[in-house]
């Protein structure tokens, strides 16, 4: 079936550093990826929509120089969090539908658990 | 604005009883409606998937309903087992192609 693998599952970094994650359809075209960040025992929220070949599509409060967001490839996205705050520690979670469509299921990473210090 | 919402918070069930799992919606105009397990520090497992136009999906133990017109969906377990505790969500696919999670429902099997 098909699957989107994320790079790294975890990662420590130091305030002030940047961290990049990455997102990989491993057997589809995904022109379009999401990227979510969840909060402990919150929900997941939707940050952006990664668009192939395109900007992303940064949802309310989301600061697009902050949390840069690249599509290059139909399979690769990749959610680069810049001069990272230990507020920002957190789950972020992509997915991307396996399809055009509205029929299309949905497939997630495995997510990447953000720690900042 | 699409809300999605997820009764209870959290539930404890002896193992062996069924269960049901709620999630409502604000805007009835969805393509799709879908529930995920999550396990603690892990990504999300999707468990079944209802188009608008269905009203039910079934996998195994797990039977999830639609009712877009309420704007409700649940999701029933049969014969928990322990294995089941996990924090299950109900997403929705609006027009935009944009996915709402509701919080969850944090459920624990009793053994």
């Amino acid at each position: 079936g098909a699957v989107v693998s994320q790079h790294p599952s975890r990662v420590i970094c130091k305030s002030g550093t940047s961290v990049k994650i990455e997102c990989r359809s491993l057997d589809f075209q995904a022109t379009t990826m999401f990227w979510y960040r969840q909060f402990p025992k919150q929900s997941l929220m939707l940050m952006a929509t990664s668009n192939e070949g395109s900007k992303a599509t940064y949802e309310q409060g989301v600061e697009k120089d902050k949390f840069l967001i690249n599509h290059a490839s139909l399979t690769l996205s990749t959610l680069t969090v810049t001069s990272a705050h230990p507020e920002d520690s957190s789950f972020y979670i992509c997915s991307a539908p396996e399809s055009r469509g509205s029929n299309s299921p949905l497939h997630f990473g495995n997510g990447t658990r953000l720690t900042v210090t | 604005k699409q809300e999605v919402t997820q009764i209870p918070a959290a539930l404890s069930v002896p193992e062996g009883e069924n269960l049901v799992l709620n999630c409502s919606f604000t805007d009835s105009a969805i393509y799709n409606l879908q529930w995920f397990r999550q396990d603690p520090g892990k990504g999300l497992t999707s468990l079944l998937l209802i188009q608008s136009s269905q009203r039910e999906q079934t996998s195994g133990r797990l039977n999830a309903s639609l009712d877009k017109s309420s704007g409700r969906s649940t999701l029933y377990i049969a014969a928990s087992q322990p294995g089941d505790s996990a924090t299950y969500l109900c997403a929705v696919a609006g027009r935009d192609d944009k996915i709402i999670f509701g919080k969850g429902t944090r459920l624990h099997i009793l053994p």
